[in-house]
């Protein structure tokens, strides 16, 4: 069973939008993390937020986290072509297992 | 920067045959992870280890085992691969403790025909 998923296969936005990913997730976690994987790589963190931690910014990205319901979301600001990517989230349940969703492909157009 | 890397990039094997897969972190990491990609499922958990000498399976690890001889390498055995081994492979390292971040290998994409 998937543990944490992202609401959405596919974004499109054109530069300079903002966009959100959201996401749930299933199980008591210690931390949830943000990772983006650029075509040919492996992914990469963005924002780890904590489970007593309710936002967490780090420049153009913004992560909310709500226990109660079990999601979160990643706001990105005045999008770029380079965002270009798929995001996931990644739960964390303080035992080194770390469980992804299945993505969702963001593109930005020019 | 923490460096994972995996080798080989790329990979044709033929069914029945073994595929061993490697990793190498230069970070002094003590965790370790494999994962697999495939087209809408993400990245799914196959094996993982605590420390040289310790496997310990994911959610996938059906068709393969896992060695960790030294804090530094770890890697992936399929002993008779299969098609449906057909995937992507990523191989990430990170240190014990909660909430810490994975680092990612570039990946490893094996072909079994």
């Amino acid at each position: 069973s998937q543990l944490a998923e992202e609401n959405l296969w596919a974004l499109s936005v054109h530069e300079g939008e903002s966009v959100t990913v959201n996401c749930s997730y299933k199980t008591s976690i210690t931390a949830l993390q943000w990772y983006r994987q650029k075509s040919g790589e492996g992914p990469a963190q963005l924002i780890l937020i904590r489970s007593n931690e309710r936002e967490k910014r780090n420049g153009r990205l913004r992560a909310t986290l709500d226990t109660s319901s079990q999601s979160s979301s990643l706001s990105i600001t005045a999008t770029r072509c380079e965002d270009t990517a798929v995001y996931f989230c990644a739960t964390d349940e303080g035992n080194n297992r770390i469980f992804f969703g299945d993505g969702t492909q963001l593109v930005v157009k020019p | 920067e923490a460096a994972v890397t995996q080798s080989p990039r790329n990979k044709v094997a033929v069914t029945g045959g073994k595929v061993t897969l490697s990793c190498n972190q230069t970070n002094n990491h003590n965790n370790m992870y494999w994962y697999r990609q495939d087209t809408g499922h993400g990245l799914r958990l196959i094996h993982y280890s605590y420390g040289a000498g310790s496997t310990e399976k994911g959610d996938i690890p059906d068709g393969y085992k896992a060695s960790r001889p030294s804090q530094e390498n770890f890697s992936l055995i399929l002993e008779l691969a299969t098609p449906s081994q057909t995937s992507v492979y990523f191989c990430a390292s990170g240190w014990t403790g909660a909430n810490t971040e994975v680092f990612f290998g570039k990946g490893t994409r094996l072909t079994v025909v």
